[in-house]
């Protein structure tokens, strides 16, 4: 079936260093997944912080970007320099263009970033 | 403004015992969802719901059923509660359309002693 991988289950960045979370996926259904980063700060739900539907195409929301690379299968997210307030945990999450319903998530990674 | 709330945020049960997680959603989606997330694992999916009156089985079922007696309501049910079922829960909703994504609750922190 489907799946998410995110092989490290925390990083500890220093605050205005570049980060860099890995993920990759594997698709079994027909065409190709949508892509999504979601973040959950201390004591609060997920939430979507960037998603990307074309593979080939990248996406940014507050100052992260992903990149959906089709043939590495990977889509992995990107900060040039993180603040502390981006201490959170970050789940990569794919939608499959087929039994469009279920979302899968990867184990999430939680950044820890240090002043 | 449209929201996913759960209740409650925290509860201690005992082994045997009835646990009913309550979620409640004002964004007027059709679909909704039961996750739970341990660590070392990402959210699996228990039950899910395409409108009032559906559930249906998601990938980790065994022990918990599901009710869904309204477009705004959707519960999780512990008939005999058991440590296994220690966890974080999460419910979201979303709406059917391919290209959409899940609105999420702030967790449920289950603890079976």
């Amino acid at each position: 079936g489907d799946s998410v991988t995110q092989t490290e289950g925390q990083v500890t960045v220093s605050e205005s260093k570049s980060l860099i979370i890995n993920c990759t996926y594997s698709a079994t259904s027909i065409g190709y997944p949508n892509l999504f980063w979601y973040v959950r700060y201390p004591g609060e739900g997920l939430q979507l912080l960037l998603k990307v539907i074309t593979a080939g195409q990248k996406g940014s929301s507050r100052g992260f970007e992903a990149t959906y690379n089709k043939e590495a299968t990977s889509f992995h997210l990107q900060k040039a320099s993180v603040q502390e307030s981006d201490s959170a945990v970050y789940y990569c999450a794919l939608r499959p263009r087929t039994g469009g319903y279920k979302v899968v998530f990867g184990s999430g990674t939680r950044l820890l970033v240090s002043p | 403004e449209a929201a996913v709330t759960q209740s409650p945020r925290n509860k201690v049960a005992v082994t045997g015992g009835k646990v009913t997680l309550s979620c409640n959603q004002t964004n007027n989606h059709n679909n909704m969802y039961w996750y739970r997330q341990d660590t070392g694992h990402g959210l699996r999916l228990i039950h899910y719901s395409y409108g009032a009156g559906s559930t249906e089985k998601g990938d980790i079922p065994d022990g918990y059923k599901a009710s869904r007696p309204s477009q705004e309501n959707f519960s999780l049910i512990l008939e005999l509660a058991t440590p296994s079922q220690t966890s974080v829960y999460f419910c979201a909703s979303g709406d059917s359309g391919q290209n959409s994504d899940y609105t999420f609750g702030s967790g449920t922190r289950l603890l079976v002693i």
